[in-house]
């Protein structure tokens, strides 16, 4: 199993530009989410799926949308890239909501300049 | 919501010696609380967790303590090696999705 796996891995975008992060588990997970790291901030809740066709709100939506036509895909879409997107994004998928270990790809670094 | 504070936000250790890192959260209804180490360019991974029916759950040299009327709960990490330099990240949740800590930047000095 591959895990989840994130593309790309570093990207630079210009001010409002927009982009797809890719994110895809090979682990049948039901639920999926897209989580932002800034230094010294923790992981902050984008966005949110329990399972396919289903998608919710966390902490921090704004300037982002998500879609989960499949379980196996949560891409997450940038629009009109704003310098306070620059971040981290890291892509988790966990078998059931929070009592089943979450796993993490390896993060998108994404620079908006 | 729930609101998780870790302290401290950074720790110096020496080699062999202990470190603790400690967490408070607020939703009395959060029943899951784990923890997950982050090395450098990489996600965060899950070391040890801890669920509400527990108060102490430990893994070689890594143990967890919850005390859940004052909603707090701490990691533990004996004998530590170089190799657990790292941040690392508390979280609580349990019916709703995970709210994290802001991490703890761990540095183990040989």
């Amino acid at each position: 199993n591959a895990g989840v796996t994130q593309t790309p891995k570093f990207r630079i975008l210009k001010i409002g530009q927009s982009m797809t992060l890719q994110c895809a588990q090979d682990m049948n997970h039901n639920y999926m989410y897209w989580y932002r790291q800034d230094p010294g901030m923790g992981l902050k809740l984008i966005y949110y799926s329990v399972g396919a066709g289903i998608t919710d709100k966390g902490e921090v939506p704004n300037g982002y949308n998500v879609s989960r036509s499949t379980t196996e895909d949560f891409p997450l879409r940038l629009e009109l890239a704003a310098p306070s997107q620059t971040s981290v994004y890291f892509c988790a998928s966990t078998h059931d909501r929070g009592r089943n270990t979450i796993y993490f790809g390896e993060g998108s670094w994404l620079t908006v300049v | 919501g729930e609101n998780v504070e870790q302290h401290p936000s950074t720790l110096s250790v020496q080699e062999g010696d202990s470190a603790v890192i400690k967490c408070t959260y607020s939703d009395s209804a959060s029943n899951y609380f784990p923890w997950y180490k982050q090395e450098l360019g990489k996600g965060p991974q899950l070391i040890i967790d801890i669920r509400s029916n527990v108060g102490e759950k430990k893994d070689q040299r890594i143990a967890v303590t919850l005390n859940k009327t004052a909603k707090h709960f701490s990691l533990h990490i004996t004998e530590t090696q170089p190799e657990d330099s790292a941040v690392y990240f508390c979280a609580a949740g349990g019916n709703t999705p995970l709210v994290f800590g802001k991490g703890t930047r761990l540095s183990v000095i040989a």
